[in-house]
């Protein structure tokens, strides 16, 4: 069975820092992994999106890595920013199925 | 292109009663799928709908069912509704094959 874990469970930081959540998963036989942001009481917004064969993927500030052996991803946020804060989850998808499996987050807070 | 739909916004309900949640995909999705996120959880998926099929289904009792219409639009019912289905119901869209995955604003069900 999947699991999903994101470390640390939340993150305060002064604006400007540059950060790195942490995701990792147990079965290494994934099709690819998502990072979204969720904004409080509101549904999710798809920031990246890495294939399995892919190592990367980047989007203005943000920079996603995948090490699929290790069950290993990392979301780089550069220069952070205070609309930057929000819940931001990982998800994995199985091969062959659509069906996300999610962490539980990291909460960041990001001060003027 | 229209983003993914969902109504109602909130809804209040008591033990035992039963709810309808709809979702309408994003323009040129013909896949929906459903997830349901506790207080402080990350979703978790309930099923999934590809051309009006459901295409899979997560650790759910049979009270959870759902349909998808030849529009692709869906609908998430819930029978004898207990306390603990109390959660945000996201729905996602997506077209068939691997793709992100885009997902609504959310249904936030209170049980009481």
């Amino acid at each position: 069975k999947q699991e999903v874990t994101q470390i640390p469970a939340a993150l305060s930081v002064p604006e400007g820092e540059n950060l790195v959540l942490n995701c990792s998963f147990t079965d290494s036989a994934i099709y690819n992994l998502q990072w979204f942001r969720q904004d409080p009481g509101k549904g999710l917004t798809s920031l990246l999106l890495i294939q399995s064969s892919q190592r990367e993927q980047t989007s203005g500030r943000l920079n996603a890595s995948l090490d699929k052996s290790s069950g290993r991803s990392t979301l780089y946020i550069a220069a952070s920013q205070p609309g930057d804060s929000a819940t931001y989850l990982c998800a994995v998808a199985a091969e062959g199925f659509q069906k996300l499996v999610f962490g539980t987050g990291t909460r960041l807070l990001v001060s003027p | 292109e229209t983003g993914v739909t969902q109504s109602p916004t909130h809804l209040i309900k008591t033990r035992g009663q039963q709810v309808t949640l709809r979702c309408s995909s994003q323009s040129g999705h013909n896949t929906v799928s459903w997830y349901q996120q506790a207080l402080g959880q990350g979703p978790q998926f309930i099923f999934q709908y590809y051309r009006e099929e459901e295409n899979g289904r997560g650790n759910f009792p049979p009270r959870f069912s759902g349909l998808q219409f030849p529009n692709y639009s869906s609908e998430l019912n819930v029978n004898a509704l207990e306390l603990d289905d109390s959660a945000l119901y996201l729905c996602a869209s997506s077209f068939t094959g691997i793709e992100t995955q885009y997902f609504g604003p959310g249904t936030r069900l209170l049980v009481l």
